[in-house]
């Protein structure tokens, strides 16, 4: 079974700072896909960037990075710069690269950003 | 294009009554998901469809719920009768076919529908 870890419930960060989220997973699938999710407080999902299990190089999305260890099982999310709108839930997620793409999701991180 | 639209986005209901939520899908999606948003278990997935059949209905939490997708830009999902504990807020997404196996297409989430029972 494939299974999300996000061991940070909070975090504070100073604005204009870099802040990262940790993500750990877990899966005996070769072919798989992490992604990770932003929840501000108006509830909605926003996708924010997507890294494949096959893709060398990590991914970057403007400020966004991800921090792909594939050896660790690790996906740590790196906001550079951090903008008091960045304040939210972020959640890590992956997908099995089979025909279904279907989400599983970590229990989120709620991450403020102090000014 | 309007993204995915669910509504109603606020229910309040009390117990044992009927619920159904509404789900439209991105126009040329093929693949509509359900997911609940719950603070004990956080977001999972219900059931989802492709093609409108339903492919994978193991998160269903119980048989009170139901979902239907009797078109490709309709979808419902029904709790009969509702419980207290089926308070949550309720995603509907959507998304198309990759390019290819190596490719992946983002799935788009609804806004959700914010379900209280009483």
């Amino acid at each position: 079974a494939q299974k999300i870890t996000q061991t940070q419930p909070g975090m504070f960060v100073q604005e204009k700072e870099a802040v990262t989220l940790d993500c750990t997973y877990d899966t005996s699938d070769q072919s798989y896909g992490l992604f990770w999710y932003k929840q501000p407080s108006s509830g909605e999902m926003i996708f924010l960037i997507y890294q494949g299990s096959y893709d060398e190089q990590n991914a970057t999305e403007g400020r966004y990075s991800l921090n792909f260890q594939k050896a660790r099982k690790s996906a740590n999310l790196v906001i550079s710069a951090s903008q008091l709108g960045d304040s939210a839930m972020y959640f890590c997620a992956m997908t099995p690269m089979d025909s279904s793409y279907k989400l599983i999701f970590g229990s989120g991180t709620r991450l403020l950003v102090r000014p | 294009d309007a993204g995915v639209i669910q509504s109603p986005r606020h229910e309040v209901t009390e117990m044992g009554q009927e619920v159904t939520l509404r789900c439209k899908p991105i126009s040329g999606h093929d693949y509509l998901f359900w997911y609940r948003q719950t603070m004990m278990r956080g977001l999972e997935l219900l059931i989802y469809f492709n093609n409108n059949v339903p492919i994978d209905d193991s998160g269903m939490p119980e048989d009170r719920f139901s979902a239907k997708m009797p078109n490709a830009s309709f979808s419902t999902l029904k709790i009969q009768p509702s419980e207290p504990r089926d308070s949550a807020v309720y995603f509907c997404a959507s998304r198309g076919l990759p390019p290819d196996k190596s490719s992946y297409n983002e799935q788009f989430f609804g806004p959700g529908t914010r379900l209280t029972v009483l």
